[in-house]
C-alpha cells in the first residue's frame, strides 16, 4: 500500500536538546512539506521540498533544519534554537505535476518539550 | 498578502445542511482546496476549485467565486463523524506552496 508515514507518533525531550522527526512516503511524490499546527490553530509551512536535494523555508522555517537526499525521506530536525517546539508536526507529499493535485498527510508527530 | 479567512467555530444538527465560508484575497492562489481533520489526526482531502462554480460530490459541494475571493463548503444531510475541521487552502500558482486557513471547527449534535 502506498502511503507517507511519519514517526515517533509522540516524542518527549528536554529543552536545549535537538530532535528530528522522520518522513517516509512511497508515494514516488517529488513535492514534500513539513507544517506544524498549533492548538486550534491551522497549518503553518516550515520547509517545503520541490525535488531531491533541493528545499525552501517556508513561513516559519527559523529553528528548523531539513535535508533531501532522497526522494523518499524529508526528515525534519527541530533545534533548541526553536523558541516554543511543543506542537503537532504534519508531513505532506504531492505529485508536483498538476496544482489540482493535493497533498497527502502523514499521521503527524505530536513533541512535547519538557 | 494571501490571507484566508474562515469562521472558526460552527454548530449544526444531525441530517441538517450546513455552509462553511471561506475568504480570500484573490491574488496568486490558482483554485481552492478543502480539507477535512479531525482531532488529532491529519488532514484529508475533501475537493479542488479552479473554476468558478459549485462542484457536487456526494454529500460534499464546494463553490468558488474567484472574482469575489469566496468559496464555501456545503455539507449536507448531517452525520455525528463530520464533526472535524474544515480547513480552506489556497495554492500558489504552480502548486509548490499552499496556504492554509485557520479552519472551521465544526460541531454536529444529535
Amino acid at each position: 500500500d502506498g502511503g507517507i508515514t511519519q514517526s515517533p507518533k509522540y516524542l518527549f525531550r528536554k529543552e536545549g536538546q535537538n530532535v528530528t522527526l522522520s518522513c517516509e512516503q512511497n508515494l514516488n511524490h517529488d513535492a514534500m512539506y513539513w507544517y506544524r499546527q498549533d492548538p486550534g490553530q491551522g497549518l503553518r509551512l516550515i520547509y517545503y521540498s520541490q525535488i531531491v536535494n533541493d528545499f525552501q523555508k517556508g513561513d516559519i522555517a527559523e529553528g528548523y533544519s531539513v535535508s533531501r537526499e532522497k526522494k523518499e525521506s524529508f526528515p525534519l530536525t527541530v533545534t533548541s534554537a526553536q523558541k516554543n517546539p511543543t506542537a503537532f508536526y504534519l508531513c505532506a507529499s504531492r505529485n508536483r505535476d498538476r496544482v489540482q493535485n493535493e497533498q497527502f498527510f502523514g499521521p503527524g508527530t505530536r513533541l512535547t518539550v519538557l | 498578502g494571501q490571507n484566508i479567512d474562515q469562521p472558526t467555530e460552527m454548530t449544526a444538527t444531525e441530517g441538517a445542511i450546513v455552509q462553511i465560508n471561506c475568504t480570500y484575497q484573490t491574488s496568486g492562489f490558482n483554485g481552492l482546496f478543502w480539507y477535512q481533520q479531525h482531532a488529532g489526526e491529519a488532514p484529508t482531502f475533501l475537493s479542488y476549485n479552479v473554476l468558478d462554480g459549485l462542484e457536487e460530490k456526494g454529500r460534499f459541494s464546494s463553490f468558488l467565486s474567484r472574482s469575489k475571493g469566496y468559496s464555501y463548503l456545503l455539507l449536507k444531510e448531517l452525520q455525528m463523524k463530520d464533526s472535524a475541521s474544515y480547513l480552506c487552502a489556497g495554492p500558489y500558482t504552480g502548486g509548490f506552496k499552499t496556504i492554509f486557513g485557520a479552519g472551521t471547527r465544526l460541531f454536529v449534535k444529535a
